[in-house]
């Protein structure tokens, strides 16, 4: 089955350590994004990436890193930098549109982590 | 900047009603405008998507009409059902975007 695979499903984080979240795809797609979501709010982009070893600062970089070295996986990892990392992770991915088509992403199930 | 507004934040509707959602964008670059639905603890899902080539596009009880002049795009729900009860997104892009633009959401609960 085709798909995006994030993982873990639940993290728990002690205040100043760095944890690392996965997110693997097998859809061959070029492009991938990791969103933030907080409880009753929308999407906010923290990084993504349109192809292997580039990726792009989104609007709330700040307190996270990525790396894309193969182009089915695109770890994110939240730092001690990050103040407030309690949240909803979701890692999606997508084709890039080309010419007349465009695509829609594809998204993960998330990953909740709790700062304990 | 937010380029997509979704309206309304929250919406009731009896079950076997309308529920119906709105956005509006601005950037006239956009030609690709999918809805995603959200279950609490899920990723969003692709609900439905549409092209401005065509001014409404149906999927069973799902609907989604457009209007190019208006800049603003709507999602039906006809005979809407307590399992449609979730977090709907629009969400709109171009050809060349690197980044698909959302709205911020619409809590949907639809009550027996």
């Amino acid at each position: 089955d085709g798909g995006i695979t994030q993982s873990p499903k639940y993290l728990f984080r002690k205040e100043g350590q760095n944890v690392t979240l996965s997110c693997e795809q097998n859809l061959n797609h070029d492009a991938m994004y990791w969103y933030r979501q907080d409880p009753g709010q929308g999407l906010r982009l923290i990084y993504y990436s349109q192809i292997v070893n580039d990726f792009q600062k989104g609007d709330i970089a700040e307190g996270y890193s990525v790396s894309r070295e193969k182009k089915e996986s695109f770890p994110l990892t939240v730092t001690s930098a990050q103040k407030n990392p309690t949240a909803f992770y979701l890692c999606a991915s997508r084709t890039p549109g080309q010419g007349l088509v465009n695509t829609e992403a594809f998204f993960g199930q998330g990953t909740r982590l709790t700062v304990v | 900047q937010q380029q997509v507004k979704q309206s309304p934040q929250s919406l009731i509707v009896q079950k076997g009603g309308i529920s119906i959602i709105n956005c509006a964008y601005e950037n006239t670059a956009f030609d690709y405008f999918p809805w995603y639905q959200q279950f609490p603890g899920k990723g969003p899902a692709l609900l439905i998507a549409i092209r401005p080539d065509v001014s409404e596009k149906k999927e069973g009880r799902f609907t989604i009409s457009f209007n190019k002049s208006a800049k603003q795009f709507s999602l039906h729900i006809m005979d809407s059902q307590p399992g449609d009860s979730a977090t709907y997104f629009c969400a709109a892009l171009g050809r060349s975007d690197q980044k698909v633009t959302f709205g911020t959401g619409t809590k949907l609960q639809v009550i027996p």
